[in-house]
């Protein structure tokens, strides 16, 4: 069964610290995609990047980045000099390739709770 | 384009009361999705249509049905809504690998 888990529940960090958030997963496919999305106080969801299981290059994004271990099934976010702006729930996904036996549903993490305090 | 709209952007029912939630896309996406989201759980997948005409069950599907009778539109129906309904519904539409979120609606059932 396909399965992420985000273990931090709520993080809070000072102003300019770095800050992690971790992600694991499991599923038994070898073709995925891994996807990480900001849920601002305003309820939408944003999408920040994917991942397709075969690119274990790390990304940077500006302040954001992101390391993906296929060894130790995780994709790990980091913000570099946090900011107010950053407070929010940060969700990691994993998806399945869509066939036709699959739906290209997404199994989301239970959510990490960043507030980022000036 | 729009992308993908919800209709209501909020909504309280009582116990009991029925209800259909709108999902429209104007992306020509074969592929729609209905989400829930509890405090604690992320998202769960309802209910899933693959193309007009079609639906099948997500993970949570009790309690809810669907309709997908024109391409770009995903109907999700609460026949008699119960407090553990109460919640923030998100419809999503497929492009490649890519989910389209619509802006949530969030339902209170008291």
């Amino acid at each position: 069964a396909q399965k992420v888990t985000q273990a931090q529940t709520e993080i809070s960090v000072v102003e300019k610290e770095d800050v992690t958030l971790d992600c694991v997963y499991e599923t038994r496919d070898t073709t995925y995609y891994l996807f990480w999305y900001k849920q601002p106080p305003s309820g939408e969801l944003v999408f920040l990047i994917r991942r397709n299981s075969f690119d274990e290059q790390n990304e940077i994004s500006g302040r954001y980045s992101w390391n993906f271990q296929k060894s130790t099934s995780s994709f790990n976010f980091t913000i570099t000099a946090s900011q107010v702006v950053d407070s929010a729930v940060y969700f990691c996904a994993l998806s399945e390739v869509v066939s036709s036996s699959n739906t290209g549903k997404l199994i989301f993490g239970q959510g990490t709770t960043l507030q980022v305090k000036p | 384009n729009a992308g993908v709209t919800q209709t209501p952007k909020f909504r309280v029912l009582k116990t009991g009361q029925s209800m259909t939630l709108l999902c429209a896309q104007d992306m020509n996406h074969e592929y729609m999705y209905w989400y829930r989201q509890d405090p604690g759980m992320g998202l769960r997948l309802i209910h899933y249509s693959v193309g007009e005409g079609t639906t099948a069950k997500g993970e949570v599907p009790d309690g809810y049905n669907v309709s997908r009778l024109k391409k770009q539109n995903f109907l999700l129906g609460l026949e008699s809504a119960a407090p553990s309904q109460t919640s923030v519904y998100f419809c999503a539409s497929l492009r490649g690998y890519e989910q389209y979120f619509g802006p949530g609606t969030r339902l209170t059932v008291t």
